[in-house]
């Protein structure tokens, strides 16, 4: 079965300033998804992010970027200049490209913006 | 274009209740998915439905819950009788099955089981 990690169960930044959140994943298949969801107090899951696993170009949308390491199976993601509508609980996500469609999440980081 | 719809928002139950949560998803979407978050086990699914299918319900905790799909814009998920333990938030999400792979979630149900 898939598992994914997150290990920073919290994280705090600037405004204005770069932040990375980690996530590990693990897996036998070689074709997947993966995905940062957020969810602010408001408790709305918001996809972020996505990135396939074929695909070696990092996705990037605006001030988020992801650093996909297939053969580490990391796929971090990069909040550029971090506003404080940034503020929220962040949660990794893999997919497989076959049989199940299920999201598999990490524990999630909670980012805290410091004004 | 309306979102995932879930109904109610919260909802407060006595032990022994039963529970009905309701949702409505995305227009055109095939496939529909029920989540649980709780702070103890995260978010984790309990079932998906591919065209009103019910394709994987592994993640049903135990015969007190129970989920239909009676047709492509309706999905509820029943409780009986509830416990405190189910406390929790539960998403519905959907998704357009043969495109792409996003799944569009609800606002969430809060359920308080006392």
């Amino acid at each position: 079965a898939q598992t994914v990690t997150q290990s920073q169960p919290e994280m705090s930044v600037q405004e204005a300033e770069t932040v990375t959140l980690s996530c590990t994943y693990d897996t036998s298949e070689s074709d997947y998804y993966l995905f940062w969801y957020k969810q602010p107090p408001s408790r709305q899951m918001i996809l972020v992010i996505r990135q396939e696993a074929y695909k070696q170009q990092n996705a990037t949308e605006n001030r988020f970027s992801v650093n996909f390491q297939k053969a580490a199976k990391s796929f971090s993601l990069k909040i550029s200049d971090s506003q404080l509508g940034d503020a929220a609980m962040y949660f990794c996500a893999y997919r497989s490209a076959s049989g199940a469609q299920k999201l598999v999440f990490g524990q999630g980081t909670r980012l805290t913006i410091n004004p | 274009d309306a979102g995932v719809i879930q109904s109610p928002r919260h909802e407060v139950t006595e032990m022994g209740q039963e529970v009905t949560l309701r949702c409505k998803p995305i227009s055109g979407h095939n496939s529909l998915f029920w989540y649980r978050q709780t702070m103890m086990r995260g978010l984790e699914l309990l079932i998906y439905f591919n065209n009103n299918v019910p394709i994987d319900d592994s993640g049903m905790p135990e015969d007190r819950f129970s989920a239909k799909m009676p047709n492509a814009s309706f999905s509820t998920l029943k409780i009986q009788p509830s416990e405190p333990r189910d406390s929790a938030v539960y998403f519905c999400a959907s998704s357009f099955r043969r495109r792409t792979y996003e799944q569009y979630f609800g606002p969430g149900t809060r359920l308080t089981v006392t």
